[in-house]
């Protein structure tokens, strides 16, 4: 089982949709939780940062982590053309040191209008 | 405030060739990274350096070396390129290793023939 499991999709929404992005993961000492946007030929850019469990808004987004089900989600309400991008989660451990950030594989989201 | 500066931003090498992918940031930061990302693949860590003066490695560096030139230069070097190595390769950085969000340049989109 890998570290982190993340659906590729792509999902295809109608614009206006509430859109729920998910990720589960295996390893119980992961405490942070990150959300990237990648744009077509662009680098990821960091959309929502969480730590443990809970919920966290930004305008249009939220990010929820459920640490008993090892499962975090990112929503995003009346969702826009503009938000068709793949998502990536990613997450680390309290005691990481050095150790990089564990990426999921993203999954490809298109916003019709 | 360019962030994170990755040249150059198109390759085409023959089978065999060596070349050298720059990085540099200005955000001062201690710890950098190389990621390839491949169609199903994700991200992909190569090398990364956790603070000036180290570099380890990460799932897939074969194939390629790296060095930590001063705090601020991360550069990537294929020594004999092979078609294997076709990919988009971002580079990023972040404050601390672990827990610290990245930051990613844009890429460098390479194709070995």
């Amino acid at each position: 089982q890998k570290e982190v499991e993340q659906d590729p999709g792509p999902l295809s929404v109608p614009e206006g949709a509430i859109v729920s992005l998910n990720c589960t993961y295996s390893n119980s000492a992961f405490q942070y939780f990150m959300w990237y946007r990648q744009y077509s030929r662009k680098g990821p850019e960091l959309l929502m940062y969480t730590y443990s469990s809970g919920n966290k808004e930004d305008g249009r987004f939220t990010a929820q982590v459920d640490k008993s089900s090892k499962y975090i989600s990112l929503f995003i309400r009346d969702s826009q053309p503009s938000d068709s991008a793949t998502y990536l989660c990613a997450m680390s451990g309290r005691n990481s040191g050095n150790t990089p950030l564990v990426f999921g594989k993203g999954t490809r989201l298109s916003v019709i209008a | 405030n360019a962030g994170v500066t990755q040249t150059p931003k198109f390759q085409v090498l023959k089978t065999g060739q060596s070349m050298t992918l720059q990085c540099a940031q200005d955000m001062n930061h201690n710890s950098m990274y190389w990621y390839r990302q491949d169609p199903g693949m994700g991200l992909r860590l190569i090398y990364y350096s956790a603070s000036e003066g180290t570099t380890d490695k990460g799932e897939v560096p074969n194939g390629y070396n790296v060095s930590r030139l001063n705090k601020r230069e991360f550069s990537l070097r294929l020594e004999s390129a092979a078609p294997s190595q076709t990919s988009v390769y971002f580079c990023a950085s972040s404050e601390a290793g672990g827990n610290s969000p990245l930051h990613f340049g844009n890429g460098t989109r390479l194709t070995v023939t």
